[in-house]
């Protein structure tokens, strides 16, 4: 049973347009949230993180948005650059239960940011 | 050196063989992780030690068998690995469990044949 979900493998978006990567959890015991980047042959490099409490993030060009109703969270570049091309994962995990201080990922998208 | 460091980059087994993966965090971090991923697979949590004390083990057959001597190293000894154990191994660290934002090293990449 996968508790989080990255349904699209890839995606691929013109320089300067926005990037917008979604995720979808089921755990509702999940309160924090945060995605990484991944290049190949390199260990994910932490990106931007979001608590329950909140429903925006941003971080110079990366938004993320949360909505719990749903359980979803969305990762939003602007403006996309050729250098974001990268795997990008979602992660979620709880400050209880069984979740707590363990991170579960989603499987992962390609973005590709064309010249 | 900076971040979290992992040897060897790639390694290549027998299943008869024994080897050890090397982490080393230079963040001062008390909280280290092994995760797992398989080809097409997400990463998976292999264990947690916080403060050198395994806190999680989650359900790691024992042919992987972690040892953390002090909060900025940890192993991971393989023995009798399977085929199927092929995959990245990536180590990660925190400020301590609990403290969700994870910094990763560049993993190991590992064939057993």
């Amino acid at each position: 049973d996968q508790q989080v979900k990255q349904n699209s493998p890839s995606l691929s978006v013109q320089e300067g347009r926005i990037s917008i990567l979604n995720c979808d959890y089921t755990n509702s015991m999940f309160d924090y949230f945060l995605w990484y980047k991944k290049y190949p042959a390199e260990g994910p490099t932490f990106l931007i993180s979001i608590s329950s409490i909140k429903d925006k993030n941003e971080d110079g060009r990366f938004t993320v948005f949360l909505n719990k109703s749903a359980k979803h969270l969305s990762l939003h570049i602007v403006p996309s650059q050729p250098g974001d091309s990268a795997v990008y994962f979602c992660a979620a995990s709880g400050l209880g239960g069984t979740s707590y201080g363990k991170l579960t990922f989603g499987q992962g998208t390609i973005l590709t940011v064309h010249p | 050196e900076t971040g979290v460091t992992q040897t060897p980059r790639h390694l290549v087994m027998g299943m008869t063989n024994k080897k050890s993966l090397k982490c080393e965090q230079h963040l001062g971090h008390n909280a280290m992780y092994w995760y797992k991923q398989s080809a097409k697979k997400p990463l998976e949590l292999m264990f947690v030690y916080n403060f050198k004390e395994q806190t999680e083990n989650n359900s790691v057959p024992s042919r992987f068998s972690p040892e953390c001597p002090n909060s900025s190293h940890l192993f991971l000894h393989l023995h009798t690995l399977q085929p199927e154990d092929s995959a990245l191994y990536l180590c990660a660290s925190s400020v301590h469990r609990g403290q969700e934002t994870q910094y990763f090293g560049p993993g190991t990449r590992l064939l057993v044949l």
